[in-house]
């Protein structure tokens, strides 16, 4: 069955902080995709990077990096020096080449950073 | 990316009324959309697929006579909630996925939500 958890409810850091988020996933496809998703008070989802499960290189965007390692099955998300506007919720989803529209989200994680 | 809205943004009804939401793709045609339901400080929940011209695809355990969904157009799906109780009351967020509209008829294949809509049955 697919699943994705994400463990840490909620985090709060103080800006400039380094903070990980973490993102374990379940799936019994061998082509799959993973997601990170931004939700920020005003309710949009804001798509942050989509990775196939063929490509293990980690991604850096800006402050923003992500980590796969299908050996944990794990696709960790890592904000450097963090700001007051990074403060949302923040998804990892998986879906699978079966049916790759689907998008099977985990329970989020609330990031709260204080100036 | 692609651009989604949904209309409205907030509403609030009595128990026993209908209440229809839009979900527009702006900039691309949404050849499929998708429905979701948030409880507060809960994940989305997918409620229903569906594609242009066709009938929605419905999730296990989602009512399908209670939440109809119309994809009529590449650009326009609405949710109608019908007879709406508090129960129901819950944050509703529609994606889409298409082609987008310039010549290159660029083709997105990750999901582009719109800002949700925030339904409250008294």
């Amino acid at each position: 069955a697919q699943k994705v958890t994400q463990a840490q409810t909620e985090i709060s850091v103080v800006e400039k902080e380094d903070v990980t988020l973490d993102c374990v996933y379940e799936t019994r496809d061998t082509t799959y995709y993973l997601f990170w998703y931004k939700q920020p008070p005003s309710g949009e989802l804001v798509f942050l990077i989509r990775r196939n499960s063929f490509d293990e290189q980690n991604e850096i965007s800006g402050r923003y990096s992500w980590n796969f390692q299908k050996s944990t099955s794990s696709f960790n998300f890592t904000i450097t020096a963090s700001q007051v506007v990074d403060s949302a919720v923040y998804f990892c989803a998986l879906s699978e080449a079966s049916n790759t529209d689907k998008l099977i989200f985990g329970t989020g994680t609330r990031l709260q950073v204080f100036p | 990316g692609a651009v989604v809205s949904q209309h409205p943004s907030w509403v609030i009804c009595k128990s026993g009324t209908s209440v229809k939401i839009e979900c527009r793709s702006l900039d691309f045609q949404a050849t499929t959309m998708f429905w979701y339901r948030q409880f507060p400080k809960q994940s989305l929940m997918l409620m229903a697929t569906s594609n242009e011209g066709s009938k929605a695809t419905y999730e296990q355990g989602v009512e399908k006579d209670k939440f109809l969904i119309n994809h009529a157009s590449l650009t326009l799906s609405t949710l109608t909630v019908t007879s709406a109780h508090p129960e129901d009351s819950s944050f509703y967020i529609c994606s889409g996925i298409g082609t987008g509209l310039g010549r290159e008829r660029r083709s997105y294949n990750e999901q582009f939500f719109g800002p949700g809509t925030r339904l409250t049955v008294l």
